[in-house]
């Protein structure tokens, strides 16, 4: 069985552009939840979304912003994109609907921005 | 004051040692708990889930004191292949679901 995909892998960008980075779910996951990952820290909750809804949402600015499909794939679109938004950004799938228990994670989309 | 902390370490161990990380929380809401675990340059993957009652995998325990608003994970006879960054994870639900990371506390065994 797949595990969790995410595309692109790498993904350089300029200050102040549009960037969309996408998730595809363990098969039978509804619930997707992001994550910034800077070097050195552990990862930042961005949001959770279980059956196309928002469930949770971390102390991001509203440049950030998701959805989630029919299918459960899931988007985080980024807008006027900073220096500091540059980091390893992760999708994580689970089973679970309130608890996000057992956290199934893709490999992670690493976003440089010049 | 962080949601989540923990020692970053590094920790520093011969093959064999028994090692014991703590992480501490500030929610008292919070739900509930896990430990992953993460190799460089790669994602985090579960470790284990952590209980009031304690919880055991092989070589691992897991504890939480709610009471003290702390999480422990204990390594005994560590291996090589333990070498990694533990992340500790509390889960809470305050108007909206949150999960929150610990920046993770690096182990490096050697032989």
């Amino acid at each position: 069985d797949a595990g969790v995909t995410q595309s692109p892998t790498h993904l350089i960008k300029t200050r102040g552009q549009h960037v969309t980075l996408r998730c595809s779910p363990i098969s039978g996951h509804k619930s997707v939840s992001w994550y910034q990952q800077v070097l050195g820290q552990g990862p930042q909750f961005i949001f959770q979304y279980y059956e196309k809804e928002e469930r949770g949402r971390g102390n991001f600015p509203d440049r950030f912003s998701a959805r989630q499909f029919p299918n459960y794939s899931s988007e985080l679109n980024v807008n006027a994109l900073l220096l500091g938004d540059s980091a390893l950004y992760l999708c994580a799938s689970s089973y679970d609907r309130t608890t996000n228990e057992k956290l199934f994670f893709g490999s992670g989309t690493q976003l440089s921005v010049l | 004051r962080k949601e989540v902390e923990q020692d970053p370490g590094p920790f520093n161990v011969p093959e064999g040692a028994t090692v014991a990380f703590n992480c501490t929380y500030s929610n008292s809401a919070s739900q509930s708990f896990f430990w992953y675990r993460q190799d460089c340059r790669k994602e985090p993957k579960l470790l284990m889930s952590v209980y009031s009652s304690g919880n055991e995998d092989g070589r691992f325990t897991a504890q939480l004191n709610r009471a003290s608003q702390y999480i422990s994970l204990l390594i005994r006879d560590s291996k090589l292949s333990d070498s990694a960054t533990y992340l500790c994870v509390v889960n809470y639900r305050t108007g909206g679901f949150k999960t929150i990371f610990g920046a993770g506390t690096r182990l490096f065994v050697k032989a």
